[in-house]
């Protein structure tokens, strides 16, 4: 499957726990992007990263919220001692760069619930 | 005001019609412009990216874009009871972020 994949589909936390959702790029595509939804609501952005740097995260909460891009592996986005306004679904999406006129494809989401 | 606007609807079609769906967006100098599809508990699909004035079609599907009334609209023709979903508007003012509108509900009604 050569398209965006998250994981996990749907995670469940307690508050004050930690949550990790994990996002791996189409193939060829270098530029990943976190947003967040809440039902009923629009898809907000959260975080722009390329492969080892965050290049712009004025979506992101500053506290509790951070996101990673490492050199290998996949994109993360760690929620740290998640409240109940966290639970939303995550959709990741990846485009082929900033010079291009790129598409943006989504993934499947992480459905986060705090109970 | 809102960087990119849509009627929340939902928008009542019966099935055949022509569903029309309107988005207008707050920055003249934005260049990318695209409609996602998204149906309830899934993910955003892309259907169209269009960049010129004018109008662009694929299928039953035709996006419409006037840049100097900033004005973006998509097109269904023969619509289905299948296309009922949410369709969000997206646009990309510049060299990498997307600004999406909250979507319009559509419903076809068979």
């Amino acid at each position: 499957n050569a398209g965006v994949m998250q994981n996990p589909r749907h995670l469940v936390r307690r508050r004050g726990q930690e949550a990790r959702l994990r996002c791996s790029p189409m193939k060829g595509h270098s530029h990943v992007y976190w947003y967040r939804q809440l039902p009923e609501e629009g898809l907000k952005f959260m975080v722009y990263l390329q492969k080892e740097n965050i290049i712009d995260e004025s979506g992101m909460p500053k506290e509790r919220f951070s996101a990673e891009f490492p050199k290998e592996g996949p994109s993360i986005l760690r929620i740290q001692q998640v409240v109940r306004g966290d639970s939303a679904a995550y959709f990741c999406a990846s485009s082929p760069g900033q010079g291009t006129l790129g598409e943006l494809f989504f993934g499947e989401g992480s459905r986060l619930t705090v109970l | 005001q809102k960087e990119v606007e849509q009627n929340s609807g939902p928008l009542s079609v019966p099935e055949g019609a022509i569903a029309s769906l309107n988005c207008t967006y707050s920055d003249r100098g934005s260049q990318s412009f695209f409609w996602y599809r998204q149906y309830s508990g899934k993910s955003p699909e892309l259907i169209m990216s269009i960049y010129s004035n004018g109008d662009k079609e694929d299928g039953r599907f035709t996006a419409q874009l006037n840049k100097a009334s900033q004005y973006v609209s998509l097109l269904i023709r023969d619509s289905q009871p299948s296309d009922s979903a949410t369709y969000l508007c997206a646009v990309r003012p510049g060299t990498y972020k997307y600004i999406f509108g909250t979507g319009t509900r559509l419903k076809v009604l068979a």
